[in-house]
């Protein structure tokens, strides 16, 4: 079955710390991935996308998501989280297979940064 | 550009009752997709819409229903409500192709909070 796995549900870090959270997935047609950010009162809000090509993608806010296709990997990382970096983060796939496609999202990592 | 907006934003409703949330998509966006998302499940895909046609479907049982009218703008209907059905119930505008897939970002609204007692 398609999935997403998000393996950190809570992350609290100190400020200038580097942050990398973990995505995989399992599916067996062409993906699409993401990183969606919701800050607290806020809406869902892209972060970054990888479609094809350079598998390092860039995103929003000094964040970065490598694509590593024979892990089945999506993770985010940062070299040095700020305060205002406390959110959730969700990774989703958006997977075409045998003509029809799925959104998946993964349950979200709440990521805490402390002052 | 406004964004995507939801209405109502908190309902509360009584199990055995129904519900019916409302989203409107940016301009220009055909397509709106429907999302539940509760602690700990993340975002779980209800359907998506596309020229007030049902494109996809996620796993959900038939009491959830949906629609898109001309104008983009689409409805969720929730008959029968149980407890377990209160959420947050998201709404997603894109700009995808009449081919369908991810290959544009989707824009979320702010979300209708749902409860049912």
């Amino acid at each position: 079955a398609q999935s997403v796995s998000q393996h950190n549900h809570h992350v609290i870090l100190s400020e200038a710390a580097s942050l990398e959270l973990g995505c995989n997935y399992s599916y067996g047609g062409t993906v699409n991935l993401f990183w969606y950010v919701q800050y607290p009162g806020q809406h869902l809000q892209l972060l970054l996308k990888y479609f094809s090509g350079d598998p390092l993608v860039k995103g929003i806010k000094g964040f970065e998501a490598e694509f590593i296709k024979s892990k089945f990997s999506f993770n985010l990382r940062k070299p040095s989280v700020q305060w205002s970096d406390t959110a959730e983060y969700f990774c989703a796939v958006i997977g075409l297979l045998s003509g029809t496609y799925k959104y998946i999202f993964g349950t979200g990592t709440r990521l805490k940064v402390l002052a | 550009k406004a964004g995507v907006t939801q209405t109502p934003r908190y309902l509360i409703k009584t199990r055995g009752q129904q519900v019916t949330l409302s989203c409107s998509p940016i301009s220009g966006h055909r397509s709106v997709s429907w999302y539940q998302q509760t602690p700990g499940q993340g975002l779980q895909f209800l359907f998506e819409y596309f020229s007030e046609t049902q494109r996809n479907k996620g796993n959900f049982p038939g009491r959830f229903s949906g629609r898109q009218f001309s104008n983009s703008r689409s409805e969720m209907n929730v008959s029968t409500l149980e407890l377990g059905d209160s959420a947050l119930y998201l709404c997603a505008s894109s700009l995808t192709s009449r081919r369908g897939g991810g290959y544009n970002e989707q824009f979320f609204g702010p979300g209708t909070r749902l409860t049912v007692l």
